[in-house]
């Protein structure tokens, strides 16, 4: 079955990098998302992988897949106060549905 | 564009009351979902729509209705509502696939209901 895990919560200090860890258990899993969700807010996407990919840079971010171990992190470089939100990695497969599977979400707290 | 639109903010019900949860797009988009928000969990799957006039069942259907009539709107009907329907439930649509070959999803701001 699909399920997705992650540690539920993180604190750093400005400036910081902050690593955010997820694993997930179907290994069909065809891409990988991270979303951000800030206070009283939606979800919003921040970056994905595909499942063929080791690795990804977007700026500040940095997506690590690890297939073998099915283990996804996004690393977030020079962490600033605005980064403080909820982080939910998610997966899909089901393209048709295009579902996607959440894990529980970690909150980031960036301390000043 | 205004996005996925959500309407109410927030909603109190009592046991056995009824009501819809409002969605609509402005983007055209053909699929639209439904995801409820538990406190220490992710979010689970309600029900979808892959296009006007077609619905199906995801994880957590029980207790809500859908229907989708037109491509912009996606309502969720609550028959009788329950303490245990007590969450934060979000829209969601997506269209085509990307040019990274994904399909972006965007979700609205949220309904926070609570029934006691």
């Amino acid at each position: 079955g699909e399920d997705v895990e992650q540690s539920l919560f993180l604190s750093v200090r400005e400036g910081d990098s902050s690593v955010i860890n997820c694993t997930y258990t179907d290994s069909s899993s065809t891409y990988l998302y991270w979303y951000k969700q800030e206070p009283g807010a939606g979800l919003q996407l921040l970056t994905y992988i595909f499942s063929n990919m080791d690795m990804k840079q977007d700026q500040r971010l940095t997506v690590l897949l690890n297939k073998k171990d099915k283990h996804l992190s996004l690393r977030i470089a020079d962490t600033q106060t605005g980064d403080s939100a909820i982080y939910f990695c998610a997966e899909s497969m089901d393209t048709g549905r295009r579902a996607l599977t959440f894990g529980s979400g970690t909150r980031l707290q960036v301390q000043p | 564009n205004a996005g996925v639109t959500q309407t109410p903010k927030f909603q109190v019900l009592k046991t056995g009351q009824s009501m819809t949860l409002q969605c609509a797009q402005d983007m055209n988009h053909e699929y639209m979902s439904w995801y409820r928000q538990d406190p220490g969990m992710g979010l689970r799957l309600i029900h979808y729509s892959v296009g006007a006039g077609i619905t199906d069942q995801g994880e957590v259907p029980n207790g809500y209705n859908v229907s989708r009539s037109t491509t912009e709107d996606f309502p969720l009907r609550l028959l009788s509502a329950a303490p245990s329907q007590t969450s934060v439930y979000f829209c969601a649509s997506s269209n085509s696939r990307t040019s990274g070959g994904y399909y972006e999803q965007y979700f609205g701001p949220g309904t926070r209901l609570t029934v006691t």
